[in-house]
């Protein structure tokens, strides 16, 4: 089956600029996430979604940060604007169904770079 | 609190040895631990789980220890192989919409 596809693989943009990033999950799966990886650190949960619905966004600045996903299908996560601290892989991932048991599948993840 | 702590950031072990990584928790609420691993340039990759019921489960070469009261579980690999050279995080999740945390990772180098 194909993976989890992301898009762009790397993005370098000035601070207070807007960036965009997408995701398209594997078929079939109801569950999509949104990780921000932190150099040295592990990945932090932004945003689940269940279908098209908004599951857990707890850990998302919703000032700067914003995501949807389209018909269920598709997501984009939009930063706007950008921090210097907002530097970070951001990682989507998409499961079966929304529990522990079903692991995550991880696409290769957006590395920004914000100067 | 819901924390995975991985307390040593890298670690190395000579090809055929035993690798054995660490992981703690401090919340008992969970119904799995998760062990990923993941390449450079690459997302992290699911590799074995455990139920929070087991004490053990084992998968090829890698097996995973749970210890309840001591809020701890390993990661053994054995025997090391040069292309588990990655970095491997710990994370937890539980039931049906609860989020998955992971821990800080370890870095595992396997010389040959």
């Amino acid at each position: 089956e194909a993976g989890v596809a992301q898009s762009p693989r790397y993005k370098i943009i000035e601070k207070r600029q807007s960036v965009a990033f997408w995701c398209n999950p594997i078929s079939g799966h109801a569950t999509l996430y949104w990780y921000q990886q932190i150099l040295g650190q592990g990945p932090k949960l932004l945003i689940q979604f269940q279908n098209n619905g908004v599951v857990d966004d707890s850990q998302l600045p919703k000032d700067r940060f914003s995501a949807e996903r389209l018909k269920g299908v598709d997501s984009t996560l939009k930063i706007q604007p950008a921090k210097l601290e907002d530097s970070a892989v951001y990682l989507c991932a998409s499961s079966l169904i929304g529990t522990g048991f079903s692991p995550l599948h991880f696409g290769n993840g957006t590395r920004l770079t914000v100067t | 609190d819901q924390q995975v702590k991985q307390n040593s950031p890298s670690l190395s072990v000579q090809e055929g040895r035993i690798s054995i990584l660490n992981c703690d928790y401090t919340n008992s609420m969970f119904d799995y631990f998760l062990w990923y691993k993941k390449y450079p340039a690459e997302g992290p990759t699911f590799l074995i789980s455990i139920s929070s019921i087991k004490d053990k489960n084992e998968d090829g070469r890698f097996t995973v220890f749970l210890n309840k009261s001591a809020k701890h579980l390993s990661l053994h690999i054995v025997p090391s192989q040069p292309g588990d050279s990655a970095v491997y995080f710990c994370a937890r999740s539980g039931t049906s919409y609860d989020k998955v945390i992971f821990g800080p990772g370890t870095s595992l180098s396997v010389i040959p």
